[in-house]
């Protein structure tokens, strides 16, 4: 069975300043990982996705994640915080079944300061 | 493209009414549609995978006559609370499977039921 931990429920940051938002995953196989965004009352949007192939992903709005398999990570990061960036992260893994059905991590709240 | 609908975005009813719950990809087929469990400040719980023409199959603990799901078309999903009560008030999220050139999942905006 596959399984991710966000490690924070919450993150604060100011506006400017880098996000670094952390997930670690356990899997028994070569794993797909995903980063969504969720604001408030509405559907989740892919951040971006790693698949097996480069470990550094680039997603969407300036975000990025890089696959760690030593570290059983995907942390995502953010250079520069804007306050549109405000919203829940949720961090997600694959499975390879032919459902492939995803499970969510529990989540992670980042707030924006000015 | 790959955009997928839910009507109604939000819906509150009376205990022991029933609600159904419409989930639609507008600009793709999926046979497989996936539907979920939010409550408040928490993460997505997978209720049921729904796929065309056959019946859903429902996750640990998800009480299948309570929940029913209706894949009747590549593009049509229905999830219906049956004799909702309080307790069922949550929000609920749907995806549809998309398999042609990429494999991903993309998620409807939710639906909001309350139960009084």
């Amino acid at each position: 069975a596959q399984s991710v931990t966000q490690l924070d429920s919450h993150v604060s940051v100011s506006e400017g300043t880098p996000v670094l938002l952390r997930c670690n995953y356990s899997s028994s196989y070569s794993p797909s990982l995903f980063w969504y965004v969720q604001h408030p009352n509405k559907g989740l949007q892919l951040l971006l996705k790693y698949t097996s192939a480069a470990t550094l992903v680039k997603g969407i709005n300036g975000f990025e994640a890089e696959f760690k398999k030593s570290e059983t990570s995907f942390h995502l990061t953010k250079p520069s915080a804007h306050m549109s960036d405000a919203a829940e992260y949720f961090c997600v893994v694959r499975d390879s079944g032919s459902a492939r059905q995803l499970t969510f991590g529990s989540g992670t709240q980042l707030t924006v300061l000015p | 493209g790959a955009v997928v609908s839910q009507h109604p975005s939000r819906v509150i009813c009376k205990s022991g009414t029933s609600v159904k719950i419409e989930c639609r990809s507008l600009d793709f087929q999926a046979t497989t549609m996936f539907w979920y469990r939010q409550f408040p400040k928490q993460s997505l719980m997978l209720m049921a995978t729904s796929n065309e023409g056959s019946k859903a199959t429902y996750e640990q603990g998800v009480e299948k006559d309570k929940f029913l799901i209706n894949h009747a078309s590549l593009t049509l999903s229905t999830l219906t609370v049956t004799s909702a009560h309080p307790e069922d008030s949550s929000f609920y999220i749907c995806s549809a499977r998309l398999t042609t050139v990429i494999d991903e999942q993309f998620f409807g905006p939710g639906t909001r039921l309350t139960v009084l």
